[in-house]
């Protein structure tokens, strides 16, 4: 079956980089996805990567994927305090068309 | 475009009682997903959507749950009769297929069961 799993939470300093980990187990996932949710809000999409891709920046994220090993990062450059958050990967199994499936979501503290 | 609106942002209810929650999806997707958020099991995926008929409800836990679409711009989730451990947060999202603009999801119904 379809699993995604995260670490429950990363602390960082402000002003360092934060790399949050995920792993998937559909090999057929075509689009990777990073949302991002604060407090009493909605999940906000981030950015996401297409399967066939290694590597995809866009200013401060980075998204890394290795297909080979199922695992995706999101590394936030100079981490602020705006970016705490719950940080949730997730892949679109069956192509997309059955759904998102998410993980459980990074909690993401930034320490002054 | 106002987004995926969702109504109420809160309810707060009786055991017992019946709960409807309403979605608006952005105009234009035809794929509308419903989903739950606990802490305990993180986003499930209850319900959705193609062109306004349900493709998937093997999410929906039990037969007390509901939804319907009788339409492109509106969809809805019913619980009735409702439980405390049906207490969770209710997102619903819209799509215009898969790909690169992934869901976009509302803010949601923050329901509480007492």
């Amino acid at each position: 079956g379809e699993d995604v799993e995260q670490s429950l939470f990363l602390s960082v300093r402000e002003g360092d980089s934060s790399v949050i980990n995920c792993t998937y187990t559909d090999s057929s996932s075509t689009y990777l996805y990073w949302y991002k949710q604060e407090p009493g809000a909605g999940l906000q999409l981030l950015t996401y990567i297409f399967s066939n891709m290694d590597m995809k920046q866009d200013q401060r994220l980075t998204v890394l994927l290795n297909k080979k090993d199922k695992h995706l990062s999101l590394r936030i450059a100079d981490t602020q305090t705006g970016d705490s958050a719950i940080y949730f990967c997730a892949e679109d199994s069956g192509g997309g068309a059955d759904g998102l499936t998410f993980g459980k979501g990074t909690h993401l503290i930034i320490q002054p | 475009d106002a987004g995926v609106i969702q109504s109420p942002r809160h309810e707060v209810t009786e055991m017992g009682q019946e709960v409807t929650l309403r979605c608006k999806p952005i105009s234009g997707h035809n794929s509308l997903f419903w989903y739950r958020q606990t802490m305990m099991r993180g986003l499930e995926l209850l319900i959705y959507f193609n062109n306004n008929v349900p493709i998937d409800d093997s999410g929906m836990p039990e037969d007390r749950f509901s939804a319907k679409m009788p339409n492109a711009s509106f969809s809805t989730l019913k619980i009735q009769p409702s439980e405390p451990r049906d207490s969770a947060v209710y997102f619903c999202a819209s799509s215009s297929g898969p790909g690169i603009y992934g869901y976009t999801f509302g803010s949601g119904t923050r329901l509480t069961v007492v």
